[in-house]
C-alpha cells in the first residue's frame, strides 16, 4: 500500500535561507508524487509533480524536488525563502489505482525576517 | 477558466442532522474527488467519481456518501452527523485521474455542535 511520511511537522527558516522539506514514500508501484501548498483558509495548490522521466522537477515559485528511488524520497527545496512562502506543505502519492491521493501529515513552514 | 467551486463555504449543524455539500469542477474535468481535512487525521480521501460512477472509496463509514451528475458536478452527503465530522471538506477535480493534476476548491468548513 502507498504511504507518505513527512519528517518535521514544523520547519522555521530565516528569509533568504534554504528551504528543505522532507518527504519519504512507500509505494508498491512506480509512484506519481506531488507537492501541494495550502495557505490559511484556502484549498491546496499544486507546486510540482513527478510522474516519469527527469528526476529533478521544477515547480512554481522557485520550488523544486528531486525523486530518489533508492532513498524513496521526494524532498522539496527552495534556495532562498521568502516571507510569502509561509504556509503548510503537503507531499502526496497517487494510489495504485490512480484515482486518489494519499497525503502526508503536512509540514508548516515559518519564515522570519 | 473558472476554478473548482464549493458551496457553501461554511456550515454549522448539530449532531444527528444531515448535510449536503456541493462541488462544481473545472469545465471539462470528469473526475471529482472528495477529501476530509482535520487537525488530527490530516487529509483523508473520501471517494472519487468519474462519469457519474464511483471509482474509488476511502475508509469512511456508510454515513458518508456522494454522487456525480451528468454535468460532472458532485455532491457529498453526511447523515447522522457526529462531532467528529467537523472538518474542512475539500473537493478536487482532474481531467481523468489523480495521475493528472488535481485542482482543489477552497473547501467547505463544517462545524458540528
Amino acid at each position: 500500500a502507498q504511504s507518505v511520511t513527512q519528517l518535521g511537522s514544523h520547519v522555521s527558516v530565516s528569509e533568504g535561507a534554504l528551504v528543505l522539506l522532507r518527504c519519504n514514500y512507500s509505494s508498491s508501484v512506480p509512484p506519481y508524487l506531488f507537492w501541494y501548498v495550502q495557505y490559511p483558509n484556502q484549498g491546496l495548490q499544486l507546486l510540482l509533480k513527478y510522474t516519469t522521466g527527469a528526476t529533478l522537477v521544477k515547480g512554481i515559485n522557485g520550488f523544486e524536488a528531486e525523486f530518489k528511488k533508492s532513498e524513496t524520497s521526494f524532498h522539496l527545496t527552495k534556495p532562498s525563502a521568502h516571507m510569502s512562502d509561509a504556509a503548510e506543505y503537503f507531499c502526496a502519492v497517487s494510489d495504485q489505482a490512480g484515482t486518489a491521493l494519499i497525503f502526508g501529515k503536512g509540514t508548516t513552514l515559518s519564515v522570519s525576517s | 477558466k473558472a476554478g473548482v467551486t464549493q458551496t457553501p463555504r461554511y456550515l454549522i449543524k448539530t449532531r444527528g442532522q444531515q448535510v449536503t455539500l456541493s462541488c462544481s469542477p473545472i469545465s471539462g474535468h470528469r473526475s471529482v474527488s472528495w477529501y476530509q481535512q482535520t487537525p488530527g487525521q490530516g487529509l483523508q480521501f473520501l471517494f472519487e467519481y468519474f462519469s457519474e460512477t464511483q471509482r474509488n472509496k476511502g475508509n469512511f463509514p456508510g454515513r458518508f456518501s456522494g454522487r456525480q451528475f451528468s454535468n460532472s458536478r458532485s455532491e457529498m452527503n453526511v447523515s447522522t452527523l457526529e462531532l467528529g465530522d467537523s472538518a474542512l471538506y475539500l473537493c478536487a477535480s482532474s481531467a481523468y485521474s489523480s495521475y493528472n493534476e488535481q485542482f482543489f476548491g477552497p473547501g467547505t468548513r463544517l462545524t458540528v455542535l
